[in-house]
Protein backbone atom coordinates (compact mmCIF):
# COMPACT_ATOMS: atom_id res chain seq x y z
CA UNK A 1 0.00 0.00 0.00
CA UNK A 2 0.56 3.80 0.17
CA UNK A 3 2.93 4.69 2.71
CA UNK A 4 5.40 7.12 4.01
CA UNK A 5 7.82 5.76 6.32
CA UNK A 6 11.21 6.61 8.34
CA UNK A 7 14.33 3.88 8.31
CA UNK A 8 14.76 4.15 11.82
CA UNK A 9 12.80 5.22 14.65
CA UNK A 10 15.44 6.15 17.10
CA UNK A 11 18.67 8.25 16.23
CA UNK A 12 21.06 9.82 19.25
CA UNK A 13 24.02 12.28 18.23
CA UNK A 14 26.39 14.57 20.09
CA UNK A 15 25.66 18.37 20.57
CA UNK A 16 27.29 19.54 16.96
CA UNK A 17 27.46 16.68 14.71
CA UNK A 18 25.44 16.68 11.49
CA UNK A 19 22.02 14.65 11.74
CA UNK A 20 20.77 12.64 8.90
CA UNK A 21 16.87 11.47 9.17
CA UNK A 22 15.50 9.57 6.58
CA UNK A 23 12.06 8.60 5.15
CA UNK A 24 11.46 6.29 2.14
CA UNK A 25 8.03 6.66 0.26
CA UNK A 26 6.20 4.35 -2.08
CA UNK A 27 3.97 6.53 -3.94
CA UNK A 28 5.98 7.78 -7.11
CA UNK A 29 2.74 10.17 -8.04
CA UNK A 30 3.57 12.03 -5.18
CA UNK A 31 4.81 15.80 -5.55
CA UNK A 32 5.53 17.44 -2.09
CA UNK A 33 6.89 16.75 0.54
CA UNK A 34 7.44 18.19 4.13
CA UNK A 35 9.37 17.59 7.05
CA UNK A 36 7.70 18.17 10.38
CA UNK A 37 9.08 18.89 14.13
CA UNK A 38 7.15 17.65 17.28
CA UNK A 39 8.45 18.41 20.74
CA UNK A 40 7.05 16.74 23.38
CA UNK A 41 3.04 17.97 24.31
CA UNK A 42 3.37 19.84 21.41
CA UNK A 43 1.98 20.17 17.45
CA UNK A 44 4.11 19.48 14.62
CA UNK A 45 6.22 22.27 13.64
CA UNK A 46 6.81 22.85 10.21
CA UNK A 47 10.70 22.73 9.48
CA UNK A 48 10.95 22.19 5.59
CA UNK A 49 9.43 21.39 2.37
CA UNK A 50 10.46 20.47 -1.16
CA UNK A 51 8.35 19.86 -4.26
CA UNK A 52 8.98 17.29 -6.50
CA UNK A 53 10.86 19.23 -9.60
CA UNK A 54 13.48 19.80 -6.98
CA UNK A 55 16.09 17.66 -5.64
CA UNK A 56 17.43 19.59 -2.89
CA UNK A 57 16.11 22.78 -0.66
CA UNK A 58 18.16 24.59 1.98
CA UNK A 59 16.83 26.38 5.22
CA UNK A 60 18.62 27.60 8.08
CA UNK A 61 20.40 24.73 9.25
CA UNK A 62 18.45 22.37 7.62
CA UNK A 63 18.71 20.77 4.14
CA UNK A 64 16.43 18.70 2.74
CA UNK A 65 17.31 16.34 -0.21
CA UNK A 66 14.69 14.35 -2.60
CA UNK A 67 15.56 11.00 -4.53
CA UNK A 68 13.10 10.60 -6.34
CA UNK A 69 14.76 7.57 -8.68
CA UNK A 70 14.47 5.51 -5.43
CA UNK A 71 11.55 7.69 -3.78
CA UNK A 72 14.00 8.49 -0.64
CA UNK A 73 13.36 11.89 1.25
CA UNK A 74 16.60 13.10 3.89
CA UNK A 75 16.41 15.67 6.27
CA UNK A 76 19.85 16.82 7.53
CA UNK A 77 20.50 19.03 10.88
CA UNK A 78 23.74 20.66 10.88
CA UNK A 79 25.58 21.34 14.11
CA UNK A 80 22.64 20.05 16.01
CA UNK A 81 21.22 21.49 18.90
CA UNK A 82 19.92 20.01 22.48
CA UNK A 83 16.68 22.19 21.39
CA UNK A 84 16.92 20.15 18.39
CA UNK A 85 15.80 16.85 20.31
CA UNK A 86 12.38 16.14 19.13
CA UNK A 87 9.90 13.43 16.94
CA UNK A 88 10.65 14.11 13.42
CA UNK A 89 8.11 13.34 10.70
CA UNK A 90 8.03 13.17 6.66
CA UNK A 91 5.07 13.82 5.72
CA UNK A 92 3.75 13.55 1.59
CA UNK A 93 1.00 14.52 -0.98
CA UNK A 94 0.23 14.18 -4.49
CA UNK A 95 -2.05 16.25 -6.66
CA UNK A 96 -2.60 19.94 -6.48
CA UNK A 97 -6.02 20.17 -5.31
CA UNK A 98 -7.23 22.60 -2.77
CA UNK A 99 -7.45 20.79 0.74
CA UNK A 100 -5.03 17.26 -0.33
CA UNK A 101 -4.12 16.19 3.01
CA UNK A 102 -0.87 14.94 3.98
CA UNK A 103 0.11 11.21 4.91
CA UNK A 104 2.51 11.12 7.40
CA UNK A 105 5.52 8.53 8.32
CA UNK A 106 5.96 7.38 12.02
CA UNK A 107 8.83 9.52 12.96
CA UNK A 108 12.50 9.38 14.06
CA UNK A 109 13.20 10.55 17.33
CA UNK A 110 16.10 12.44 17.86
CA UNK A 111 17.68 12.72 21.07
CA UNK A 112 21.02 15.17 21.29
CA UNK A 113 23.08 14.99 24.13
CA UNK A 114 25.80 17.52 25.01
CA UNK B 1 -1.77 36.03 15.82
CA UNK B 2 -3.01 33.24 17.72
CA UNK B 3 -2.15 30.73 14.96
CA UNK B 4 -4.61 27.37 15.46
CA UNK B 5 -6.19 27.38 18.65
CA UNK B 6 -7.92 23.99 20.46
CA UNK B 7 -10.04 23.67 22.84
CA UNK B 8 -10.50 22.05 25.29
CA UNK B 9 -6.46 20.73 26.61
CA UNK B 10 -7.63 18.00 28.19
CA UNK B 11 -10.85 15.50 28.24
CA UNK B 12 -11.72 12.31 29.66
CA UNK B 13 -15.52 11.13 28.01
CA UNK B 14 -17.02 7.76 29.55
CA UNK B 15 -17.75 5.12 26.58
CA UNK B 16 -21.04 6.44 25.05
CA UNK B 17 -20.18 10.06 25.62
CA UNK B 18 -20.42 12.56 22.99
CA UNK B 19 -18.54 15.93 23.04
CA UNK B 20 -17.36 18.39 20.20
CA UNK B 21 -13.38 19.49 20.10
CA UNK B 22 -13.06 22.95 18.54
CA UNK B 23 -10.96 24.97 16.29
CA UNK B 24 -10.27 27.85 14.97
CA UNK B 25 -7.46 30.12 13.05
CA UNK B 26 -7.21 33.32 12.67
CA UNK B 27 -4.45 33.35 9.66
CA UNK B 28 -7.48 33.53 7.10
CA UNK B 29 -6.57 30.24 6.27
CA UNK B 30 -8.76 28.08 3.54
CA UNK B 31 -8.16 24.76 4.32
CA UNK B 32 -8.60 23.01 8.00
CA UNK B 33 -7.93 19.50 8.84
CA UNK B 34 -8.17 17.39 12.09
CA UNK B 35 -5.97 14.26 12.58
CA UNK B 36 -5.24 11.79 15.41
CA UNK B 37 -1.85 10.83 17.14
CA UNK B 38 -1.55 7.65 19.21
CA UNK B 39 1.42 6.62 20.87
CA UNK B 40 4.64 5.77 18.28
CA UNK B 41 2.66 6.64 15.23
CA UNK B 42 2.63 9.08 12.45
CA UNK B 43 -0.78 11.77 12.59
CA UNK B 44 -3.91 9.95 9.87
CA UNK B 45 -6.14 12.21 8.74
CA UNK B 46 -9.82 12.13 9.88
CA UNK B 47 -12.00 14.76 8.36
CA UNK B 48 -10.88 17.73 5.93
CA UNK B 49 -12.30 21.08 4.76
CA UNK B 50 -10.71 22.45 1.61
CA UNK B 51 -13.03 25.44 1.52
CA UNK B 52 -15.55 27.38 3.45
CA UNK B 53 -18.57 24.81 2.97
CA UNK B 54 -17.03 22.03 2.26
CA UNK B 55 -15.42 18.74 4.36
CA UNK B 56 -14.55 15.48 3.24
CA UNK B 57 -13.66 12.50 5.00
CA UNK B 58 -9.77 11.21 5.62
CA UNK B 59 -8.30 7.81 6.24
CA UNK B 60 -10.07 7.23 9.65
CA UNK B 61 -13.62 9.02 9.93
CA UNK B 62 -15.71 6.37 11.23
CA UNK B 63 -17.29 7.85 14.44
CA UNK B 64 -16.59 11.33 13.81
CA UNK B 65 -18.30 14.18 12.61
CA UNK B 66 -17.51 17.83 11.46
CA UNK B 67 -18.49 20.94 11.11
CA UNK B 68 -17.14 23.87 9.07
CA UNK B 69 -18.98 26.38 10.87
CA UNK B 70 -17.32 29.81 8.99
CA UNK B 71 -13.75 29.83 7.49
CA UNK B 72 -12.45 30.47 11.19
CA UNK B 73 -14.05 27.22 12.73
CA UNK B 74 -14.27 23.62 11.95
CA UNK B 75 -15.52 21.34 14.90
CA UNK B 76 -14.87 17.63 15.11
CA UNK B 77 -17.25 15.61 16.72
CA UNK B 78 -18.20 12.42 18.67
CA UNK B 79 -21.36 11.63 18.64
CA UNK B 80 -20.62 7.95 20.92
CA UNK B 81 -17.21 8.24 22.28
CA UNK B 82 -15.36 4.70 21.98
CA UNK B 83 -12.03 3.62 24.25
CA UNK B 84 -10.64 3.37 20.71
CA UNK B 85 -10.46 6.72 20.30
CA UNK B 86 -8.40 7.90 23.27
CA UNK B 87 -6.10 10.01 21.32
CA UNK B 88 -4.50 13.08 20.77
CA UNK B 89 -6.36 15.03 18.28
CA UNK B 90 -4.87 17.76 16.27
CA UNK B 91 -6.42 20.36 13.96
CA UNK B 92 -4.83 22.32 11.36
CA UNK B 93 -4.67 24.89 8.96
CA UNK B 94 -3.00 25.79 5.09
CA UNK B 95 -3.89 28.48 2.78
CA UNK B 96 -4.59 26.58 0.03
CA UNK B 97 -4.51 22.39 0.18
CA UNK B 98 -0.78 22.18 -1.34
CA UNK B 99 0.68 24.24 0.96
CA UNK B 100 2.69 24.35 4.38
CA UNK B 101 0.19 23.16 7.35
CA UNK B 102 -0.04 24.82 10.79
CA UNK B 103 -1.03 22.80 13.44
CA UNK B 104 -2.87 23.65 16.68
CA UNK B 105 -1.17 22.54 20.25
CA UNK B 106 -4.04 19.74 20.56
CA UNK B 107 -6.50 17.72 22.47
CA UNK B 108 -5.56 14.71 25.21
CA UNK B 109 -8.92 12.81 25.04
CA UNK B 110 -9.22 9.45 27.22
CA UNK B 111 -12.26 7.36 26.86
CA UNK B 112 -13.04 5.19 29.62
Amino acid sequence: GESVGLHLPTLSVQEGDNSIINCAYSNSASDYFIWYKQESGKGPQFIIDIRSNMDKRQGQRVTVLLNKTVKHLSLQIAATQPGDSAVYFCAETKGNQAGTALIFGKGTTLSVSS
Amino acid sequence: NAGVTQTPKFQVLKTGQSMTLQCAQDMNHNSMYWYRQDPGMGLRLIYYSASEGTTDKGEVPNGYNVSRLNKREFSLRLESAAPSQTSVYFCASSAQGHDEQYFGPGTRLTVT
